[in-house]
C-alpha cells in the first residue's frame, strides 16, 4: 500500500533544542502538506507545498520554524528553537492534484514533546 | 483559523444505532470532504462531496450538502464499534486560499 511515511512517531526534547520532522510523501504526489493537531486549536495548517515550491506557508511561526522539500521524496519541518507549546502532533499529508478537485493522504504522525 | 465547525463536539451512541453528525462552514467552497481518525492514528479521507452535488453515499456513509445553508451532515448507518473515531469535515474555498482547512471534529463512541 502506498502511504505518508513520516518520522520519527514520537520525539521528546527539551526547551531549546532543534527539531527536525521527516517526511516522505507517496510516490507520484505533487503536494504536500504540514499540519499540527493540539486539543485547544484542532488542525492548523501550517504550509503546504507543489511540485515542491512553497505555496503558502502563512500559519507557520516564522521565527523559529521552517519547511523545505530538498526533493520530490522529503518533505522536513523544523523547529529551532523548540518551546513548550510546540508539543503537538504534527501530521505530513500528500495528494495528487489541485486540492479542490483531490482528496489527501495522511502520515501516521509525529508526536512532539517540549519539555 | 478553522473553515468547518462541527456539530455535535461528542457523540455516544449504541452499536446498530445511526450516527449523525453536522458541520457548519463561513465562505463558499469548491467542495466538502470529510475523514476519520483513529485515536493515535493520522486522518484517513472518506467521501468527497462537490458544492454542485447534494447528496453522496458510501457503503453505510451518506452525505448531503446545503450550500444555501453552508452546512453538510454525515450519517452513518448500523453503526459498529469500529467507527468509533473521530471525524472532521474539511473544506477548500477561495475565501481560504483554497487551502484545506478542517473542523474541530465529533468524538463517536460506538459501544458494543
Amino acid at each position: 500500500d502506498a502511504r505518508v511515511t513520516q518520522t520519527p512517531r514520537h520525539k521528546v526534547t527539551e526547551m531549546g533544542q532543534e527539531v527536525t520532522m521527516r517526511c516522505q510523501p507517496i510516490l507520484g504526489h505533487n503536494t504536500v502538506f504540514w499540519y499540527r493537531q493540539t486539543m485547544m486549536q484542532g488542525l492548523e495548517l501550517l504550509a503546504y507545498f507543489r511540485n515542491r515550491a512553497p505555496l503558502d506557508d502563512s500559519g507557520m511561526p516564522k521565527d523559529r520554524f521552517s519547511a523545505e522539500m530538498p526533493d520530490a521524496t522529503l518533505a522536513t519541518l523544523k523547529i529551532q528553537p523548540s518551546e513548550p507549546r510546540d508539543s503537538a502532533v504534527y501530521f505530513c499529508a500528500s495528494g495528487s492534484g489541485l486540492i479542490r478537485e483531490d482528496t489527501i493522504y495522511f502520515g501516521e504522525g509525529s508526536w512532539l514533546t517540549v519539555v | 483559523s478553522q473553515q468547518g465547525e462541527e456539530d455535535p463536539q461528542a457523540l455516544s451512541i449504541q452499536e446498530g444505532e445511526n450516527a449523525t453528525m453536522n458541520c457548519s462552514y463561513k465562505t463558499s467552497i469548491n467542495n466538502l470532504q470529510w475523514y476519520r481518525q483513529n485515536s493515535g492514528r493520522g486522518l484517513v479521507h472518506l467521501i468527497l462531496i462537490r458544492s454542485n452535488e447534494r447528496e453522496k453515499h458510501s457503503g453505510r456513509l451518506r452525505v448531503t450538502l446545503d450550500t444555501s445553508k453552508k452546512s453538510s451532515s454525515l450519517l452513518i448507518t448500523a453503526s459498529r464499534a469500529a467507527d468509533t473515531a473521530s471525524y472532521f469535515c474539511a473544506t477548500d474555498g477561495r475565501a481560504a486560499g483554497n487551502k484545506l482547512t478542517f473542523g474541530g471534529g465529533t468524538r463517536v463512541l460506538v459501544k458494543p
